[in-house]
């Protein structure tokens, strides 16, 4: 059973910090992994998406990394900003004929002014 | 612009009774996910459907039915409401024909249901 993790469950760190994200998964048998952001109450917006055939993304200061065979990836925020501050999530979907996808518990980012 | 809605942000209903969850997406889309989010187990996924008519059943669809009889509207159904149905409830919908979906998934604002 394909079990998500991501570590730490929280994070606090100064604006203008680099930053990285780890999401472990345990079946590496994914069809792609996707990095949601959600601000406190609402629904969740999706930040990149990688397929299982590529080793990374990115999309402005936000880079998410893919590896397979160790069951990671990492989501690296440069240059922190305070409107960064939220819960990331990352979820897998499996290959196969279903379109499930598997979702981490999330960190918790705060970055402070 | 991608829009997936739900049908009302806050609800408060007595247990026993019955409740609707409406989710509307435009953006055309054949797959539709209703997911739960409870604090400490993360998202759940509860059914899901690929097409009009079509339902499959995620990893929690006890206390659950839901609805699709058009493709932009997908409904979720607590036929009689418990406590513990208490939670958020997130609706989902992505492209893709079949039960596959290439693509991302985009969620609506989310539904926080309270059952007193």
């Amino acid at each position: 059973k394909q079990e998500v993790t991501q570590i730490p469950a929280a994070l606090s760190v100064p604006e203008g910090e680099n930053l990285v994200l780890n999401c472990s998964f345990t079946d590496s048998a994914i069809y792609n992994l996707q990095w949601f952001r959600q601000d406190p109450g609402k629904g969740l917006t999706s930040l990149l998406l990688i397929q299982s055939s590529q080793r990374e993304q990115t999309s402005g200061r936000l880079n998410a990394s893919l590896d397979k065979s160790s069951g990671r990836s990492t989501l690296y925020i440069a240059a922190s900003q305070p409107g960064d501050s939220a819960t990331y999530l990352c979820a897998v979907r499996h290959g196969g004929a279903t379109n499930k996808l598997i979702f981490g518990t999330g960190t918790l980012l705060a970055v402070q002014p | 612009d991608v829009k997936v809605t739900q049908s009302s942000r806050y609800l408060v209903k007595r247990t026993g009774e019955k409740v609707f969850l409406e989710c509307v997406q435009d953006m055309d889309h054949e797959n539709m996910f209703w997911y739960r989010q409870d604090p400490g187990l993360g998202l759940r996924l509860i059914y899901f459907s690929y097409d009009v008519k079509m339902k499959e059943k995620g990893d929690i669809p006890e206390g659950y039915s839901v609805s699709r009889e058009k493709k932009e509207r997908f409904s979720l159904i607590l036929e009689s409401a418990s406590t513990n149905q208490t939670s958020m409830y997130l609706c989902a919908s992505s492209s893709g024909a079949g039960t596959g979906g290439q693509g991302t998934q985009y969620f609506g604002p989310g539904t926080r249901l309270l059952v007193l």
